[in-house]
Order: C-alpha cells, then structure tokens, then sequence
C-alpha cells in the first residue's frame, strides 16, 4: 500500500540548535516534494518544493533534502527559534497523470528557549 | 493583499441539519480544493474545481457537495452533518492543477 511517514512524536529542541523532520514514503514515485507549516487551528503554509531531480533546496534558515533511492526527504531549520514551534507537513505530487497531493499527517516541532 | 478567505472560522450545527462552508480567493487562480482534517490526521481532499469542473474523489461521502458560482467562490455543503464529520475544512486554491497550493485559514466545524 501505498503511506507517507512523519514521525507522529513531537520533536522538543533547544532554541538555536537545528531542528530536522523526516519524510518517508512507499510505492509513490512523487514528481515532486513539498514542506508546508501548519500552526494550530490554521490552515498550511507552503514553504519550499523540491523536485525529484533535486537533491537539496535552501530558502534562509530551512534546508530540504530529497532522496528518491531512500524514498526520503529530511526538513532542517538551522538556528532554530521558539517561533518556528508548528506541525510540519510534508506532501507529495505524484508523476503522471495523477494529479492529486498526498499529505503526511505532520510532525509536532517544539523550540524551547 | 491576495488571499484565501473562509467563513466563518468555526461553524457549530446540529446532527442532521444542512451546513454550508464559504470559501473566498483574491487570487484569481482556476483551481479551488476543499480538504477534511481531523486532529493530527493528514489533511483528506474531498474535491477539487477546475474552473467549473467538478472532480470528486472516490472515497467522498455523498454527504459532501461542493458548488463553484463564480471564479472567486466555492462552498462545501454537508447535507446531513453526523459526529464523524467534526473536523477541521480547508479550502485552497492553486493557479494551475500541478502548482502550489494555498491555504485558506480553515473552517473548524463542530457537530453537536
């Protein structure tokens, strides 16, 4: 069958250290993937995209790597802040004609100061 | 500034009785998509438009109907809400059906 994996445990870190959320997923074959936040009761926030052909995008403070031998994609934020405590999402577009996104059900990120 | 917009934030309704959800956009995109998340669950697509076509997904209950009037609007409508429709609703919207989608703030419904 056919899953997307986030680790269902709330990541705690210390303010400043860097925070890294895993993505793993079976029997997809995505065209792409993407990192959305998501802040309680609100709705996600699209953060960055990677392509199957990439292997690592940077945006400021956030760093995603894409590992389509490993089916994985790991989500760093480097000197993390107590404001970048949400639930991060990962999602998937899937190649060919299948159009739809396919989320992961997020891992909970809590930066204590 | 361009956006998604849902009404109302949160929607209290009876079991049974008919809800309607609103979702607005600004940014003139053709594809508008509605999702189900429930607490620490992935969000679900219930449906999507593009421009005026209706997609439904196959494991949407008849329950949920979706109408599309103009560009900028779209509802979701639950016809006869039970306690397992309680969930977080969010509308997002996307220029084209493979690029980015946006996300509205969500409606978080509650079925009493």
């Amino acid at each position: 069958s056919q899953k997307i994996e986030q680790n269902s445990e709330a990541l705690n870190i210390q303010e400043g250290k860097t925070a890294t959320l895993t993505c793993n997923y079976t029997n997809y074959s995505p065209a792409y993937l993407q990192w959305y936040r998501q802040d309680p009761g609100r709705g996600p926030v699209f953060l960055l995209l990677i392509r199957e052909n990439e292997k690592e995008k940077r945006k400021e403070r956030l760093k995603v790597t894409f590992d389509t031998t490993l089916k994985q994609s790991l989500f760093h934020i480097t000197a993390s802040q107590p404001a970048d405590s949400a639930t991060y999402l990962c999602a998937l577009r899937l190649s060919g004609g299948y159009n739809k996104l396919i989320f992961g059900a997020g891992t909970r990120l809590a930066v204590h100061p | 500034d361009a956006m998604v917009i849902q009404n109302p934030r949160y929607q209290v309704t009876q079991f049974g009785k008919p809800v309607t959800l609103s979702c607005s956009q600004t940014l003139n995109h053709n594809v508008m998509y509605w999702y189900q998340q429930k607490s620490s669950q992935a969000p679900k697509l219930l449906f999507h438009y593009y421009d005026k076509d209706f997609n439904n997904e196959a494991d949407t209950p008849d329950n949920f109907q979706s109408r599309r009037p103009n560009t900028s609007f779209c509802f979701l409508d639950i016809r006869s809400p039970g306690l397992g429709d309680a969930a977080m609703y969010l509308c997002a919207t996307s220029r084209d059906i493979k690029e980015t989608q946006y996300f509205g703030p969500g409606t978080r419904l509650l079925v009493l």
